[in-house]
Order: C-alpha cells, then structure tokens, then sequence
C-alpha cells in the first residue's frame, strides 16, 4: 500500500522564515519513472493551490506565483522529496500536502518511451497545517 | 491562469436525491483536462474524476463527469451518507493547474 507522508516543523513559523517540508513516500519510488511528486497547499477554508513538482530525471515546475520562493528537492537514499519556501508571511499559512501524480507515457520519434505529469493526484499525504505567526 | 468557478457554494440536500455540482472555467479547457475531487473534514482530497468524464479507480458510477470547454458537471445520481463533502474541480489543460474553491455538498 503506497502510502505520502508529510514533516515538518511542528506547525508554528515566524514571518521571514524559511518552511521546510519532507515527504516520506513508502511503497512506491521517488525514483519511479512514472511517478511525478507535488505539493499543494490549502489555506484554512479556503480552495487548493498548486506549489510544483519534481521528478527523479532533475526536472521541477513550479507554480509562477511562488516560483521566487520555492525549491524542490529529492533524496533517494531516504524515498523522500522536500520543499523550501522561502519569505514566508501570514499568507503563507495553510496545510500543506504532498501528492502523486502517476504520469501518462508517450513514445517519441526517437529514442525509449517518455513519461509527462498526467496532473491527476491519485494519492495524497494526510497534510501538515504550518501557521504563520510571529 | 485558469479561474474556475464553482457553484453552488453550497448544495443542501438529503439521501437519495441527486446533485448537480457546476464548474465553470474563465477560459477553454483544452482536451477536456479537468478533474473532480472529493475532500471530507480532516482528510486529504480523493480524485473521483479525470478527462471530465473518467471515473478514477473505484469510484462508483453513481458519480458521473460531462461537459467541455468551459461548463464542466459533476452528478452525483443517488446520494449516500458518505457522498456529503465538499467537492473541488481542477483544471490541468493550461499551466499552472488551478482548482476551484469548492462546493459543500451538505446534509438538508
């Protein structure tokens, strides 16, 4: 059973500060060819927003809006993959969830088969609720 | 970027009646790239729909997607106890994806 776990810092950050967040994922790889990993957050009571993602072959997309203040990042040896957000403020605050996006393949002209996000999230972390708060 | 509007914000109704959740987009969809997802208090969201109109793996198919370009509809035929949550769309024909704020699909 495949299963997203969220970590972090507790819940409470300061205004300024830098958010880090790790994704444990088990039963499946971060290096897995057809699996692309998100995060998406949710301010309390409000909609989804997407942050970005990363795939094991160095490729990361990053919502525009946030692109300035995110970094994504894998560890293999731990099947994690983490994101920093930087110059947080109470805006910021929200629960934060990792995500899988299994992806769809395609088969170029030339070369072995490829894989691109699919954009469907079929399986999510429980989320982590990070508050903003001096 | 795609804003998609939900609507109602909340739909009241009881066991057994259907639902009818709207979503609306501010532009074209390209290839019907819209899902559907379902959020209970507490918990993580579940997609129930992709392509508009695929169900995701074991949903049943009392939920049924439809529409194009910028009308997208999720009914739900005959609701249960369990189908009382709040249901989001989410767009991912343009960059970035977006999701819509949502409709509460309460207990009347």
């Amino acid at each position: 059973q495949v299963q997203l776990r969220e970590s972090g810092p507790g819940g409470l950050v300061k205004p300024s500060e830098t958010l880090s967040l790790t994704c444990t994922v088990s039963g499946d790889s971060v290096t897995s060819d057809s699996s692309y990993w998100h995060w998406i957050r949710q301010p309390p009571g409000k909609g989804l927003e997407w942050i970005g993602y990363i795939y094991h072959k160095g490729a990361t997309d990053y919502n525009p809006s946030l692109k300035s203040r995110v970094t994504m990042s894998l560890d293999t040896s731990k099947n994690q993959f983490s994101l920093k957000f930087t110059s947080l403020t109470a805006a910021d605050t929200a629960v934060y969830y990792c995500a899988r996006d299994t992806g769809v393949s395609w088969y170029p002209f030339y070369g072995p088969k490829s894989w691109r996000p699919s954009w469907n999230f079929d399986l999510w972390g429980r989320g982590t609720l990070v508050t903003v708060s001096s | 970027e795609i804003v998609l509007t939900q609507s109602p914000g909340t739909l009241s109704l009881s066991p057994g009646e259907r639902a009818t959740l709207s979503c609306r987009a501010s532009q074209n969809i390209s290839r019907n790239s819209l899902a559907w997802y379902q959020q209970k208090p507490g918990q993580a969201p579940r997609i129930l729909m992709s392509g508009a109109s695929s169900r995701a793996t074991g949903i049943p198919d009392r939920f049924s997607g439809s529409g194009s370009g910028t009308d997208f509809t999720l009914i739900i035929s005959r609701l249960e106890p369990g189908d009382f949550a709040v249901y989001f769309c989410q767009q991912y024909g343009s960059a970035p994806c977006t999701f819509g704020l949502g409709t509460k699909l309460e207990v009347k």
